[in-house]
């Protein structure tokens, strides 16, 4: 299993971004998926997560800003990000469950890609 | 602030015991399984206990999970330097509907 994230860059605040996270040596649409986030120094904290069948569920920091999707077809998880702020700023690491639910149990992880929100 | 309290560090010599601590509620920890994360310095998070006290393949047997009630403990036995990392236990809490990890617990090999 490998899971690649891109889409990371430098966004004024206000502004908008759009994840993306390629997922490859697995049937993508059997496992539920998540977007977890990093600040420089900070702990983990998760962000997103949707099952297979596409339930969402949001932190409460970002519910109506970001958006969590995926295309089964193409293999890919999103992460539609709106209206950032500074404290948005981290690394953002998608991570698959063990099974297509949310819990937690996160058995693969990708490397990160960095969203700084910054004017 | 998370909803799951980890001490912020622990620490010990080579060959020693430690165990990190982590705190919750009924919501949380007392209706859901936990789960235990290694992160080493700049690299991703990795799977170290899954559903309170199993390991996957590949973990050593020097790292234990435990839970009762509202609370997990990850046990490292016979302590080495490269376990010095930062670790997080995470579970899914009932109220927010999300998953939460505690803040993370930095442990030093003097």
């Amino acid at each position: 299993v490998q899971l690649l994230e891109s889409g990371g860059g430098l966004v004024q605040p206000g502004g908008s971004l759009r994840l993306s996270c390629a997922a490859s040596g697995l049937t993508f649409s059997n496992y539920g998926m998540s977007w977890v986030r990093q600040a420089a120094g900070r702990g983990l904290e998760w962000v997103s997560a949707i099952s297979g069948g596409g339930s969402t569920y949001d932190a409460d920091s970002v519910k109506g800003r970001f958006t969590i999707s995926r295309d089964n077809s193409k293999n890919m998880l999103y992460l539609q990000m709106n209206s950032l702020r500074v404290e948005d700023t981290a690394v953002y690491y998608c991570a698959k469950e063990y099974r297509d639910t949310a819990m937690g149990n996160f058995d693969y992880w990708g490397q990160g890609t960095l969203v700084t929100v910054s004017s | 602030q998370s909803v799951v309290t980890q001490p912020p560090s622990a620490s010990g010599t080579p060959g020693q015991r430690v165990t990190i601590s982590c705190s919750g509620s009924r919501s949380n920890i007392g209706n859901n399984f936990v789960y235990w994360y290694q992160q080493l310095p700049a690299t991703a998070p990795k799977l170290l206990i899954f559903r309170n006290y199993e390991r996957p393949s590949g973990v050593p047997d020097r790292f234990s999970g435990s839970k009762s009630g509202t609370s997990a403990s990850l046990a490292i036995s016979g302590l080495r330097s490269e376990d010095e990392a930062d670790y997080y236990c995470a579970t899914w809490d009932d109220n927010l509907s999300g998953v939460v990890f505690g803040g993370g617990t930095k442990l030093t090999v003097l």
